[in-house]
């Protein structure tokens, strides 16, 4: 019963480097998304999936990139990591953006410093 | 698009009082308000969600209001308990397409003994 599942829980880049962050769901889901989440700002949505095969842009795509690998599988990758991308990282899922609404599940995160 | 507001930001009670957090959303097209508890060193976990044809949802000691035509919903947490202390975030969504979960930037509980 592992519902959504990101590695790495932790890391630490140097500026310039690239990393990707991979998130799976046991459940499923439909929809899976990319969130990042900052002192007073909340979850910002960075990209999601609305289904396997298809990939869009959310709040605050610039830096980032995303793989729908299949219907279990969305990772994050970061091109040219800058300290302004130091942040928790958070995956989540849902049965489906297009059936009626349904709450999220969230993994655990992964807290990533750029120094 | 949706723009969600939460107040307070942060909120201190006593062990065994009301909690009450407050949400506006902008969107009148938005039709489903859950809200979340994040644990310290967690991920964000449903905790309750009302849909915009009901006005009121209860689960033992925590209940949500729903106003859609002030556009706003809150979440009651009564006799409030130690383990209650966490960030709570409410979010808003229209559903179809484009109804991704748009989040207010969450509410710190504390709760003291």
């Amino acid at each position: 019963n592992a519902g959504v599942t990101q590695t790495p829980k932790f890391q630490v880049l140097k500026t310039g480097q690239s990393m990707t962050l991979q998130c799976a769901q046991d459940m499923n889901h439909n929809s899976m998304y990319w969130y990042r989440q900052d002192p007073g700002m909340g979850l910002r949505l960075i990209y999601y999936s609305a289904s396997e095969g298809t990939t869009d842009k959310g709040e605050v795509p610039n830096g980032y990139n995303v793989s729908r690998l299949n219907k279990r599988e969305f990772s994050l990758r970061l091109e040219s990591a800058a300290p302004s991308q130091t942040s928790v990282y958070f995956c989540a899922s849902s049965p489906g953006a297009l059936r009626a609404n349904y709450g999220y599940t969230f993994g655990s995160g992964t807290r990533l410093t750029v120094v | 698009g949706e723009n969600v507001e939460q107040h307070p930001s942060t909120l201190s009670v006593q062990e065994g009082d009301s909690a009450v957090i407050k949400c506006t959303y902008s969107d009148s097209a938005s039709n489903y308000f859950p809200w979340y508890k994040q644990e310290l060193g967690k991920g964000p976990q449903l905790i309750i969600d009302i849909r915009s044809n009901v006005g009121e949802k209860k689960d033992q000691r925590i209940a949500v209001t729903l106003n859609k035509t002030a556009k706003h919903f809150s979440l009651h947490i009564t006799e409030t308990q130690p383990e209650d202390s966490a960030v709570y975030f409410c979010a808003a969504s229209k559903g179809g397409s484009q109804g991704n979960l748009i989040f207010g930037k969450g509410t710190k509980l504390s709760v003291k003994p």
